[in-house]
Parts: C-alpha cells; structure tokens; sequence
C-alpha cells in the first residue's frame, strides 16, 4: 500500500523558515516524481514544484521559484520541502503527492503551516 | 500558464440526482502525440486530502465508482455524477497537467439540498 506521511503542523514566526517532510512507503521511492501542492483559502489548490528522486532534478512554479525548496533522500525514502521568508500569505496546507501516469495519485495527508507572531 | 474555470462553484443537490460540473481550460488539453486530453478530477471531502477520480478526462482510477463519468476534449471538459449519494458530498477540483505549472479549477463544492 501506498502512503505518505508528512510530518506534523508547524506554527512559525514571521520571516522564518520552515522544513517539512514526506515520507513515503509502499513503493520504490526512486521510481516516481512527487509533487507538492499548496491549498489556501483564498487561493485554492496550486502547484508548487516537483523533484525527481532518483536524479535530483527539480521543476517548480515560477510563483514558487525562491520560495520553495525541494529535496530528497533515496536513503531514507523522505522528500522534503523548505519555504523561507515566510509571510501570512504562506499559511497554508502543504500537500505532497506521488505521480503516477502524470496525475497526482496519492497524497500525504498534509501539513498545516500558520504564519504569526 | 493555464487558467482552469469551473462552474458551478456550488451546487445543492438531492440524493439520486444527477448532477454536472464544468471546467474550461483557456488552452487545448488535448496532446497530439499520445491523441489524449491531459485532465483531471479530484475529490476532497471536508478534512481530507484530494482523491484522485478521473485522468485523461475519461479514465476512472482503481476503485472510483461508475457513477463518476469525466467527459470532454480540447477545451470543455465535464465531469457528471449520476444518482447522488451522501457520501459523494464534497469539493471537487479540475486539473491540468498538460504543461507546467499544473493548474487547478476554483472548486465545485457540492451540498445536500
């Protein structure tokens, strides 16, 4: 069985970072892409980027670009994904979700950032 | 990028009806190679992540009841639900993945009338 397991919701400070994982199981790591996807009220569902574990290579949303940092560990089978200079307009529920034939099959069950000091 | 408009945004409906949700994309979906429309359809019921339901505008993935039907090409896509019932109460989300940045619609929440 497929899962995703992202790490626990975060209550950040203004101008700070954040780092949340995605720790998937189930399936060969390398063998599929994983996206993240933000969903806020005002703003719906977006995409912000994807990493190719086995070859590092990332692709992310020119909105996203400098916001969002994506990662992974073959070693660990974890994907994650660092925001910084977080703002109000970042507080969100951050989704990752594994590729299958280009859609986003299965997702994580989401980490909810909030952004205040 | 993309622009995904659905419509409606809400919907009220009765169990056993059928209902219609639309979603528009401001450019062609459909990929001359492969000759398939590169949309989806997800479900996200009230404290839940996003289910994947429909690919390729038509393609029910594993599990999704045939009671979900995903139509359309080009530019018009269309997802139905026919006989509703309570547990298909949702959000329901259209998405491109024909190019990058993949897009999302706006959202069709439907209720119980």
């Amino acid at each position: 069985e497929v899962k995703l397991q992202q790490s626990g919701d975060e209550l950040v400070r203004p101008g700070a970072s954040v780092k949340m994982s995605c720790k998937a199981s189930g399936y060969t790591f390398t063998d599929y892409a994983m996206h993240w996807v933000k969903q806020s009220p005002g703003q719906g569902l977006e995409w912000i980027g994807t990493i190719i574990p086995l070859i590092d290579t990332t692709s992310y949303n020119q909105k996203f670009k400098g916001k969002a940092t994506l990662t992974a560990d073959k070693s660990s089978n974890t994907a994650y994904m660092e925001l910084s200079r977080l703002t109000s307009e970042d507080s969100a529920v951050y989704y990752c979700a594994r590729e299958s034939l280009g859609v986003f099959a299965y997702w994580g069950q989401g980490t909810l950032v909030t952004v205040s000091s | 990028d993309i622009v995904m408009t659905q419509s409606p945004s809400s919907l009220a409906v009765s169990a056993g009806e059928t209902v219609t949700i639309n979603c528009k994309s401001s450019q062609s979906l459909f990929g001359s190679v492969r000759q398939k429309n590169y949309l989806a359809w997800y479900q996200q019921k009230p404290g839940q992540s996003p289910k994947l339901l429909i690919y390729l505008a038509s393609t029910r993935e594993s599990g999704v009841p045939d009671r979900f039907i995903g139509s359309g090409s080009g530019t018009d896509f269309t997802l139905t639900i026919s006989s509703v019932q309570a547990e298909d109460l949702a959000n329901y989300y259209c998405q491109q993945y024909y190019d990058t940045p993949y897009t999302f619609g706006a959202g069709t929440k439907l209720e119980l009338k």
